[in-house]
C-alpha cells in the first residue's frame, strides 16, 4: 500500500533560523495536504498542492510539490515561537485513498 | 458555526467494555472520517464515508465499527476495548474527499 514518509522526526531550532520538513510517498500523489498540530490541540489545514511543481507561499511558509509529484516539503522562514507543533503532510493517491506522514515536530527556543 | 464536535473529549474504559464516540458536523459535508493518532506518530484512517449510508474501511479498522445514518453523524464504536485502543481519536469532515478536511478537538480514550 502507499506509504508517506516524513523526516525529520523532530526539529529544534533557535528562534530566527529556517525550519524545513520533507514528505516522500511510494506512489505517485494526485494531491498532497499540509497540516498543523499545536500540541495537545488538533490538525489545522495550512494547504493543498495539487500540480506537479507547485510552489505556494503563505508570508514566512513555503509548500514545494515536487515534478514526480512523489515528494513535497514545508519551508518556514525565519521561525518565530508561534511556529511549535507538529506539521504532517497527507499524500493522496489516485484511487482517492489519504495516508497522513508521521509528522515534523518543531520547537523553537526565544 | 460549531464545526465538528466530538464528545466526550476524555474518556477510560475497563477492557472489555464497549462505547461509542460521537461525531457530528453542521458544514453538510459528505465526507467524513476517523483517524487514531498515537504518540510519535501520524494519523491511522480507522473508517470513512463518502456520504449517508455509505462506510468503507481505512488502513486500521479492526475493532472498530461505524454507520452513517445521517450527513451530519459519524459515531464510532468499540466493540470490546482493548489496552492497545488507548489512543487520541480525530474525528474529521470535508466538502469532499480531495478538499481540506476539518477536525474535531478529539476524543483521549484510554482502556485499562
Amino acid at each position: 500500500g502507499q506509504q508517506v514518509m516524513q523526516i525529520p522526526q523532530y526539529q529544534h531550532v533557535q528562534e530566527g533560523e529556517d525550519f524545513t520538513t520533507y514528505c516522500n510517498s511510494s506512489t505517485t500523489l494526485s494531491n498532497i495536504q499540509w497540516y498543523k498540530q499545536r500540541p495537545g490541540g488538533h490538525p489545522v489545514f495550512l494547504i493543498q498542492l495539487v500540480k506537479s511543481g507547485e510552489v505556494k507561499k503563505q508570508k514566512r511558509l513555503t509548500f514545494q510539490f515536487g515534478e514526480a509529484k512523489k515528494n513535497s516539503s514545508l519551508h518556514i522562514t525565519a521561525t518565530q515561537t508561534t511556529d511549535v507543533g507538529t506539521y504532517f503532510c497527507a499524500g493522496r493517491d489516485n484511487a482517492g485513498k489519504s495516508t497522513f506522514g508521521d509528522g515534523t515536530t518543531l520547537t523553537v527556543k526565544p | 458555526n460549531a464545526g465538528v464536535t466530538q464528545t466526550p473529549k476524555f474518556q477510560v474504559l475497563k477492557t472489555g467494555q464497549s462505547m461509542t464516540l460521537q461525531c457530528a458536523q453542521d458544514m453538510n459535508h459528505e465526507y467524513m472520517s476517523w483517524y487514531r493518532q498515537d504518540p510519535g506518530m501520524g494519523l491511522r484512517l480507522i473508517h470513512y464515508s463518502v456520504g449517508a449510508g455509505i462506510t468503507d474501511q481505512g488502513e486500521v479498522p479492526n475493532g472498530y465499527n461505524v454507520s452513517r445514518s445521517t450527513t451530519e453523524d459519524f459515531p464510532l464504536r468499540l466493540l470490546s476495548a482493548a489496552p492497545s485502543q488507548t489512543s487520541v481519536y480525530f474525528c474529521a469532515s470535508s466538502y469532499s474527499y480531495s478538499t481540506e478536511a476539518f477536525f474535531g478537538q478529539g476524543t483521549r480514550l484510554t482502556v485499562v
